[in-house]
């Protein structure tokens, strides 16, 4: 069964610092484009950032320099690491993947929610 | 930077036929995602490559594109279907999304 489980959210300060994670099962990761889409309270999704099968990465124009994303292929897990953490920033976070960039995001973890505020 | 725009919001009666349309710069010469997510769940893929439907899917969801404007079109429409719809295409190597349609059955 394909599973994505997103941990490592929470309540933070402006400013801080966070690394979600992105554990996959039933398939392997490097063999995926794997996104980060987050959703702020009430709102819309927003791509965040993706890694490719081939290991490249690309950002969204507001967290470009702040948002890092990483693969481990050993834990068969992405990474995001987040930084300079603004309350613009509070939402709940998806990692999702997509088999080429053209079969669309066919799972979807369950989200891990991560709260800026002072 | 590329924008999809969709319809705040669709209402369409039990058993009738709802679009939803989503917009962007020519918006036909690119494959277009569709989305749906219902209240405290995660998105579900509808649809994708414009007009394939994932396995599970069922067919009464369908989908278009062509010049600046793809479609989701929901075939005889059930309570079920009510949800948000977020449609998504690839620009330059990122993915954008449209801001969602909130399709109300009633």
């Amino acid at each position: 069964e394909v599973q994505l489980v997103e941990t490592g959210g929470g309540l933070i300060q402006p400013g801080g610092s966070l690394r979600l994670s992105c554990a996959a099962s039933g398939f392997t990761v490097s063999n995926y484009y794997i996104s980060w889409v987050r959703q702020a309270p009430g709102k819309g999704l927003e791509w965040v950032s993706l890694v490719s099968n081939g290991g490249t990465t690309y950002y969204a124009d507001s967290v470009k320099g702040r948002f890092t994303i990483s693969r481990d292929n050993s834990k068969n897990t992405v990474f995001l690491q987040m930084t300079s953490l603004g309350v613009d920033d509070t939402a709940m976070y998806y990692c999702a993947r997509d088999l080429t960039s053209t079969k669309g995001m066919d799972s979807w973890g369950q989200g891990t929610l991560v709260t800026v505020s002072s | 930077s590329y924008e999809l725009t969709q319809p705040p919001s669709v209402s369409v009666s039990p058993g009738q036929t709802a679009s939803i349309t989503c917009s962007g710069n020519k918006l036909g010469d690119k494959y277009a995602y569709w989305y749906q997510q219902k209240p405290g769940q995660s998105p579900v893929l509808v649809i994708y490559q414009s007009f394939k439907r994932p396995s599970g899917i069922p067919a009464r969801f369908s989908g278009s594109n062509s010049g600046n404007t793809a479609t989701l079109t929901i075939s005889g429409t059930q309570a079920m279907d009510e949800a948000d719809y977020y449609c998504q295409a690839w620009d330059s190597s990122t993915v954008v999304f449209g801001g969602g349609t909130k399709l109300t059955v009633l």
